[in-house]
């Protein structure tokens, strides 16, 4: 099945600091959505990519389509204690009339110190 | 803002019993779907399902699961005997169309 994987795994960063994370896929997706969930809640979408080589930003977020369509990358600026969590890629097939699923990511577990 | 609720927030039940886990996706939306998480690991899909009908499903749902929507508002997931390893975090999620997937809190699953 397709496999999306995440890196890095796990990150300590200082408060204030930049930080960089990526998807990467053997599959080619139409679209790649970033997604952050809090320990016991569910996902909450970040940023939606619709197209190869979009760059495209939320706030301090700023998240890349790739123009392989094979990864993607998302950027946090000037970080702060809430934006501690796990971050998770998501990537779609768009299959027309069909409710297409999202496939996940491994994820990336931020956690930032004062 | 519109959001998509799920009940119970946790259920507990014991191994081969029936569970059904209700969600009331976005209002407007068409596109509704079942994920699962197990503690630690990533998030899973389970089915989709689009005008009244079940679009794609994974091997995860098997014939111990089925999905229906009751009404206008309501999408449920039933687990016609659970086992040990149905314990996880079921997300329904909603989509308007071709586009983005909004995730409801989760019900924890705990077989014992």
């Amino acid at each position: 099945g397709q496999q999306l994987n995440q890196s890095p795994q796990s990150m300590f960063i200082q408060e204030g600091e930049d930080v960089s994370m990526n998807c990467t896929s053997s599959s080619i997706f139409n679209t790649w959505l970033w997604y952050k969930q809090d320990p016991g809640e569910g996902p909450v979408l970040l940023i939606a990519l619709y197209k190869a080589g979009e760059l495209t930003s939320n706030g301090r977020l700023t998240a890349q389509f790739g123009i392989t369509r094979k990864d993607s990358f998302l950027n946090i600026s000037a970080s702060i204690p809430s934006d501690v969590g796990i971050y998770f890629c998501a990537g779609r097939r768009i299959n027309t009339g069909t409710a297409s699923k999202l496939t996940f990511g491994t994820g990336t577990r931020l956690q930032v110190t004062l | 803002e519109p959001e998509v609720t799920q009940t119970p927030s946790h259920q507990v039940t014991q191994m081969g019993q029936e569970v059904i886990l209700r969600c009331v996706p976005i209002s407007n939306h068409l596109y509704f779907y079942w994920y699962r998480q197990i503690l630690g690991q990533k998030v899973e899909f389970l089915v989709s399902f689009y005008n009244n009908e079940i679009s794609e499903k994974s091997e995860i749902f098997d014939d111990q699961f089925s999905v229906e929507r009751p009404d206008g508002s309501n999408f449920t997931l039933k687990i016609r005997s659970t086992k040990l390893e149905d314990s996880a975090m079921y997300f329904c999620a909603s989509s308007g169309g071709m586009d983005e997937q909004f995730f409801g809190p989760g019900t924890r699953l705990t077989v014992l």
